[in-house]
């Protein structure tokens, strides 16, 4: 089977950076996604990881460690908008291209 | 570009009712999928459709059956509703290309469904 596991939740500061931690149990693995949710929102793509190592978009980056299985969203310069829950979903193999998500992260962000 | 579209946005049921949740996308997604996400919870795969024709069960399938209709569109019917069904439902697409390719997947905007 497949199981992710992310802290509940995650309180920052305006400006701050802020680090969602995901680690993962599946068989096989072709990527760890990360989707952003405004509460009673859709869900958004935000970021992918297939290889080992950090992607960056903009003020979002994304790491993996596939020998760990292990991924983290990075947020930095914190703004009030960024008050979201944060979900990472694995793709696992031959699965058409569905993905299994973790609980998600509330995360609020203070003044 | 509408992108998804999930019709209705809310729905009250009483229990033993019948209902189908509609789902069509505008982006030639080969793949679409339909969610379920009670609150402080993920979203919980109820089936996909890998490609037109084809439909295969998610993680939580009871209680539930699909329609493929035609490429854009999907459809999610509870044939006996339950109180237990009660969640906002999600339908998402995407297009599926290499083994490592990011395949993002475009989510509607939920239907709220309520069950008494």
């Amino acid at each position: 089977g497949q199981s992710l596991e992310q802290p509940s939740e995650v309180t920052a500061v305006e400006g701050a950076i802020v680090q969602i931690n995901c680690t993962y149990q599946t068989s096989g693995f072709y990527g760890l996604s990360w989707y952003q949710q405004h509460d009673g929102g859709a869900p958004t793509f935000l970021s992918y990881n297939a290889l080992d190592g950090l992607e960056e978009t903009g003020r979002f980056s994304s790491f993996l460690s596939r020998s760990d299985s292990y991924g983290y969203l990075l947020l930095q310069e914190l703004q009030m908008k960024d008050s979201a829950s944060y979900f990472c979903a694995v793709r696992g193999e031959n699965q058409g291209g569905k993905l299994i998500f973790g609980q998600g992260t509330e995360l609020s962000v203070k003044p | 570009n509408a992108g998804v579209t999930q019709t209705p946005k809310f729905q009250v049921l009483k229990t033993g009712q019948s209902m189908t949740l509609q789902c069509a996308q505008d982006m030639n997604h080969n793949s679409m999928y339909w969610y379920r996400q009670d609150p402080g919870m993920g979203l919980r795969l109820i089936y996909y459709s890998a490609s037109e024709g084809t439909t295969d069960k998610g993680e939580v399938p009871n209680g539930y059956n699909v329609s493929r209709l035609n490429k854009r569109e999907f459809s999610l019917r509870l044939e006996s509703a339950a109180p237990s069904q009660t969640s906002v439902y999600f339908c998402a697409s995407s297009v599926i290309q290499g083994k490592l390719s990011n395949q993002p997947q475009h989510f509607g905007d939920g239907t709220r469904l309520s069950i008494l």
